[in-house]
């Protein structure tokens, strides 16, 4: 099956410098992948849609200029997290649909996440 | 209208038990309703998905049952091992829409 590949899976950065995060997908084309929060104990909380070859789409209270996503290849999303604090410290997990053969609809899936720590 | 209400928060079940999780939704376009299971420190993983069209599938110990009119869906797992201790989450969209909306997500336990 499909999959989406995430690196990396944990990183510790001090705090004011930058991370950033890669998502790739394997075996298909991604025009559109999904980055994602999760706190402890949380739901998913989206954070933007990134489309290969535009700008990222961003959910009401994100912060674009502190959360910067590339999408420049059909198979690469990187979320880079500028001037990271504490507070930024989460799960992030990319995603990607593509359409189930046979199924009509699209299947999501999902990266092994990236925990970030920023001390 | 975007939101998927999800409960119960959390579950302990034994070995060999019945484990449900509700959701309810209240968005009408919704036609794709997908449950994940997510490990400690993993993404999360399609475990089943349904569409509106039927009011059950069953694959393998996982139950999805589907109520249009309520607009509610449930998953059952048969049989619930440790194995099955995991985050569960609901989820909805529309076959075009490319964004899912999760429920708030089930923390089960399975005791041995």
């Amino acid at each position: 099956g499909a999959v989406v590949s995430q690196h990396p899976s944990w990183v510790i950065c001090k705090s004011g410098t930058s991370v950033k995060i890669e998502c790739r997908s394997l075996d298909f084309q991604a025009t559109t992948m999904f980055w994602y929060r999760q706190f402890p104990k949380q739901s998913l909380m989206l954070m933007a849609t990134s489309n290969e070859g535009s700008k990222a789409t961003y959910e009401q209270g994100v912060e674009k200029d502190k959360f910067l996503i590339n999408h420049a290849s059909l198979t690469l999303s990187t979320l880079t997290v500028t001037s990271a604090h504490p507070e930024d410290s989460s799960f992030y997990i990319c995603s990607a649909r593509i359409l189930a053969p046979g199924q009509g609809v699209l299947r999501a899936f999902f990266g092994q996440g990236t925990r970030l720590t920023v001390v | 209208q975007q939101q998927v209400k999800q409960s119960p928060q959390s579950l302990i079940v034994q070995k060999g038990g019945i484990s449900i999780i509700n959701c309810a939704y209240e968005n009408t376009a919704f036609d794709y309703f997908p449950w994940y299971q997510q490990f400690p420190g993993k993404g999360p993983a399609l475990l089943i998905a349904i569409r509106p069209d039927v009011s059950e599938k069953k694959e393998g110990r996982f139950t999805i049952s589907f109520n249009k009119s309520a607009k509610q869906f449930s998953l059952h797992i048969m049989d619930s091992q440790p194995g099955d201790s995991a985050t569960y989450f609901c989820a909805a969209s529309t076959g075009s829409a490319r964004q899912l909306t999760f429920g708030s997500g089930t923390q089960l336990t399975v005791l041995p």
